[in-house]
């Protein structure tokens, strides 16, 4: 079985650009998050969705951060004008059932500078 | 902070020794997940316990969940250079969300 795709591993960007993250979850995975990693952190949830809708979006910094679950498959993370700060791992992470284990993906770095 | 807390930070052991890491929470759980995750990588579910069950194993894993005193352990015996990593406990507090909040992590590095 496919684990969870992410892409790009890696970005550098300089603040005030844009930057997009992409997810592809397990096949037949209903629940699709994103997390936020800064360096020696545990996770911060950004966004849940359960198939195409949005479940939990309370702590995503929405003026500047955007995400999208496009007919209950594939994930976009997008970061819009990104800041100093936004520098981390980005983890997308599926679920087959709603309270169960969470399969990650590698996660896509971010620096800005 | 719904969070808790984990402790200790970090921990270094040799191999052969068992590690111990704890994870406190704040309000009630509907379960309470444990992850591994090692340098770079992402991050690997270990065990998954609910709130009415107390104890649980997985090969060298075993985790307690002690409700009354709002707070899990996760034991490693007869560790492996291999287990160096960060663990860290997620906790489930169902609702309408059922979001996972995971804490900051122990770092455990055991020297061969």
């Amino acid at each position: 079985e496919a684990g969870v795709a992410q892409s790009p591993r890696y970005k550098i960007i300089e603040k005030r650009q844009s930057v997009a993250f992409w997810c592809n979850p397990i096949s037949g995975h209903a629940t699709l998050y994103w997390y936020q990693q800064i360096l020696g952190q545990g996770p911060k949830l950004l966004i849940q969705f359960q198939n195409n809708g949005v479940v939990d979006d309370s702590q995503l910094p929405k003026d500047r951060f955007s995400a999208e679950r496009l007919k209950g498959v594939d994930s976009t993370l997008k970061i819009q004008p990104a800041k100093l700060e936004d520098s981390a791992v980005y983890l997308c992470a599926s679920s087959p059932h709603y309270t169960g284990e969470l399969f990650f993906g590698e996660g896509s770095r971010l620096t800005v500078l | 902070s719904q969070q808790g807390e984990e402790d200790p930070q970090a921990l270094s052991i040799q191999e052969g020794e068992n590690a111990t890491m704890n994870c406190s929470y704040k309000t009630s759980i509907n379960n309470l997940q444990w992850y591994r995750q090692n340098s770079g990588r992402g991050l690997v579910h270990l065990i998954l316990i609910r709130s009415n069950e107390r104890e649980k194993h997985s090969g060298r894993l075993r985790v307690t969940l002690d409700t009354s005193k709002k707070s899990s352990s996760l034991l490693i015996t007869a560790s492996r250079a291999a287990d160096t990593a960060s663990y860290f406990c997620a906790r489930n507090y169902g609702g309408a969300t059922n979001k996972l909040i995971f804490g900051t992590g122990t770092l455990l590095a055991v020297q061969p």
